[in-house]
């Protein structure tokens, strides 16, 4: 079954400190990865995307890493700010045939960064 | 600015009435995506649309219609037959080919209550 999971489910770490999210895929056969943020009540916005072959993208203060052979995939926040208080939500496209894929998303990890 | 709007913002619906949900993109995307989101869950999609005139049902289409009159409006009718409508609605717009290399546009969603 094409699975995307993530964890932890709920973080709280303070204002200026790094944190890791990890998320999990049991999808195949594979696409791309895409990390998105959404705020509270928003629609989400797209952080990063990779296909199998990138290891590392960055974005700013977030940098993605991608692991295909172990199916693993991290989203890394350098000097948290308040603002990036949100839900992070991995996404695994599945690919089946052409130009078509299918995204499975992840439940997210509620982020909550404290003055 | 490009991008996609979503109206209204909060919905309410009485028992057994159908209620529709405004989606219009101005990006020139091909693909719009209805999705659904509940707490705890990841998004799960109702309807897609690759092309004008064209759509296909999703995971959980029971209970939805929809139309694709027109390249940048895929509007959302969520019918009297959904039991369970209560649920953050979000719409999404990608190049054609479901963006492969491109990530989804969201809009800011539509929250729907059942009274």
């Amino acid at each position: 079954k094409n699975q995307v999971e993530q964890s932890p489910q709920s973080l709280i770490i303070l204002e200026g400190k790094n944190c890791t999210l990890q998320c999990n895929y049991t999808v195949s056969p594979f696409s791309n990865l895409r990390w998105y943020k959404q705020d509270t009540g928003r629609g989400p916005v797209s952080l990063t995307i990779m296909t199998f072959s990138e290891n590392t993208k960055s974005n700013g203060r977030y940098t993605a890493t991608l692991d295909a052979d172990t199916k693993q995939s991290s989203l890394h926040i350098t000097a948290s700010q308040l603002s990036d208080s949100a839900s992070y939500i991995c996404v695994v496209s599945h690919s089946y045939g052409g130009a078509t894929n299918k995204l499975i998303f992840g439940t997210g990890t509620l982020l909550a960064v404290q003055p | 600015d490009g991008g996609i709007t979503q109206s209204p913002k909060y919905l309410f619906r009485k028992e057994g009435q159908n209620v529709t949900l405004s989606c219009e993109q101005n990006l020139n995307h091909d693909a719009m995506y209805w999705y659904r989101q509940d707490p705890g869950q990841g998004l799960r999609l109702i309807y897609y649309s690759q092309i004008v005139n064209d759509f296909q049902k999703g995971d959980i289409a029971e209970g939805y219609s929809v139309s694709r009159e027109k390249k940048e409006s895929f509007p959302l009718t969520v019918t009297s037959a959904q039991k369970n409508p209560t649920a953050f609605y979000l719409c999404a717009s990608s190049p054609k080919g479901g963006g492969v290399f491109y990530g989804y546009t969201f809009g800011s969603g539509t929250r729907l209550t059942v009274v």
